[in-house]
């Protein structure tokens, strides 16, 4: 089976555009969670959605960040506009349940904005 | 300037040995917890999970120890193989006193393992 499908693997932009980092969560599960990772905070939630819909956006760093889930199976995370303290890894992870039962992790996109 | 981030905890063994690696959680009303491995250039794999009413759990080569008293989780690896190497999170699924799920996972820092042929 299919697991987590992130796009792109890789980014490398400049400050001040627009970045859209891409998820498809495994098929059936209704949860969907993005996460950053960096050396300085490790792995941090910031939004998960339960039926497509946003549940808790509380991890969000600002406004210039923004998700949408349009249906089951995408989701987009957007960064506008984009800068160098954004630079991270972002993973997307998918789960059947709400919090008891694991999380499914895709390989992440590694974003560097310059 | 010199950037700080974290200095996670190292474990190194040799191939053959087994290796414990040790977690402690914040909140007491956590009813759920999960052990990760992330390889290098890769998101977060599950290894296995363990829920509040039990203690002990087993899985192939791996058991995750739960210890409600003193918050303390840990993975115990049998047998470490070289393919073993990469960083271990812990992971706990909150809840209030009443129960209630928070519905998310907070995870620990991570510990690198590295295993020696």
């Amino acid at each position: 089976d299919a697991g987590v499908i992130q796009s792109p693997r890789h980014e490398v932009t400049e400050m001040g555009q627009e970045v859209t980092l891409r998820c498809k969560p495994i098929s059936g599960h209704d949860y969907l969670f993005w996460y950053r990772q960096t050396m300085m905070r490790g792995l941090e939630l910031l939004i998960y959605f339960n039926n497509n819909v946003p549940i808790d956006d509380s991890g969000m760093p600002e406004d210039r960040f923004s998700a949408k889930m349009p249906n089951a199976s995408f989701s987009t995370l957007k960064i506008q506009p984009s800068e160098p303290r954004d630079s991270a890894v972002y993973f997307c992870a998918s789960s059947p349940d709400r919090g008891r039962q694991p999380q499914h992790f895709g390989d992440g996109t590694r974003l560097s904005i310059l | 300037g010199e950037s700080v981030g974290l200095h996670l905890p190292t474990l190194s063994v040799q191939e053959g040995d087994n290796s414990i690696i040790n977690c402690a959680y914040s909140n007491s009303a956590s009813d759920y917890f999960i052990w990760y491995k992330q390889e290098s250039g890769k998101g977060p794999q599950f290894i296995i999970d363990i829920r509040s009413n039990m203690d002990k759990r087993q899985g192939q080569r791996v058991t995750v120890l739960l210890n409600k008293t003193v918050k303390h989780l840990s993975l115990q690896i049998a047998a470490t193989q070289p393919g073993d190497s990469a960083v271990y999170f812990c992971a706990e699924n909150g809840a209030n006193a009443g129960g209630t799920s928070y519905g998310k996972l907070t995870f620990g820092q991570g510990t690198i393992l590295t295993v020696h042929p």
